[in-house]
C-alpha cells in the first residue's frame, strides 16, 4: 500500500462543476502538498498546509490531521483547469523529501 | 525572473553512453532534488542536497550520479549502468527543510534506444 493514496485516479467534469480531488496519508507528516501538472509536464506548487485550509482564487485546500486526509476543491471549474492534480507529504524524519501520491487526471469539457 | 532552468527539453541517446542533465536555479534556495517520472506513476526521488557539496540518495539512486559544486546548479548524470533509463526528468529546489514549498522546473524527457 502507498503511503499516499489519491482518488479518484481519473475525473472528467463539465465547466462549471464543483470538483473534489482526496488525498489520504498513513504516516505522521510535517505539511501536505497539492501540486498541479500541466499537459507539457511542469509541475506548480498550489498549496502547502499543515492545518485547516487555504484559498487561493476558485482552489480550496483542506487538511484533517487526525484523519490523515485532504481534500482540494476546484469551484466553477474551467477547462484550463483539465491538468494532472499531485498530493505530497512531507515528513519531520524526511526534512524536505516528499513523497507523491499517483496523482489525478482532471478533464474538463466545455 | 527568478526561477528554475533545465536544458535540453528532449534529449536522446544511445544506449551505452552516459548523458548529463542540467538544472540551474537563480531562486538563492538552498535544498535541490532530482525526481523521475514513468508514465502513469509519482514521482520518484533520485538525489537531493540540502546544501552546497552534500548531497544523498533518494529512492531510486542507483545508475545516478550527482554533484553540488554550486549552490545554484545540481546537475544530474544518467549512467550506462541504469537500466531504464527513458523517462521524465524533473529538477526542484526549496529554501531550505525541513518542510518548505518545492518550486520545480519544466523538465527534460530523456529518450534512450
Amino acid at each position: 500500500k502507498n503511503e499516499v493514496e489519491q482518488s479518484p485516479q481519473n475525473l472528467t467534469a463539465q465547466e462549471g462543476e464543483f470538483i473534489t480531488i482526496n488525498c489520504s496519508y498513513s504516516v505522521g507528516i510535517s505539511a501536505l502538498h497539492w501540486l498541479q501538472q500541466h499537459p507539457g509536464g511542469g509541475i506548480v506548487s498550489l498549496f502547502m498546509l499543515s492545518s485547516g485550509k487555504k484559498k487561493h482564487g476558485r482552489l480550496i485546500a483542506t487538511i484533517n490531521i487526525q484523519e490523515k486526509h485532504s481534500s482540494l476543491h476546484i469551484t466553477a471549474s474551467h477547462p484550463r483547469d483539465s491538468a494532472v492534480y499531485i498530493c505530497a507529504v512531507s515528513r519531520w524524519a524526511s526534512g524536505s523529501r516528499l513523497t507523491f501520491g499517483e496523482g489525478t487526471q482532471l478533464t474538463v469539457n466545455p | 525572473d527568478g526561477g528554475i532552468t533545465q536544458s535540453p527539453k528532449y534529449l536522446f541517446r544511445k544506449e551505452g553512453q552516459n548523458v548529463t542533465l542540467s538544472c540551474e536555479q537563480n531562486l538563492n534556495h538552498d535544498a535541490m532534488y532530482w525526481y523521475r517520472q514513468d508514465p502513469g506513476q509519482g514521482l520518484r526521488l533520485i538525489y537531493y542536497s540540502q546544501i552546497v557539496n552534500d548531497f544523498q540518495k533518494g529512492d531510486i539512486a542507483e545508475g545516478y550520479s550527482v554533484s553540488r559544486e554550486k549552490k545554484e546548479s545540481f546537475p544530474l548524470t544518467v549512467t550506462s549502468a541504469q537500466k531504464n533509463p527513458t523517462a521524465f526528468y524533473l529538477c526542484a529546489s526549496s529554501i531550505g527543510t525541513p518542510a518548505y514549498e518545492q518550486y520545480f522546473g519544466p523538465g527534460t524527457r530523456l529518450t534512450v534506444t
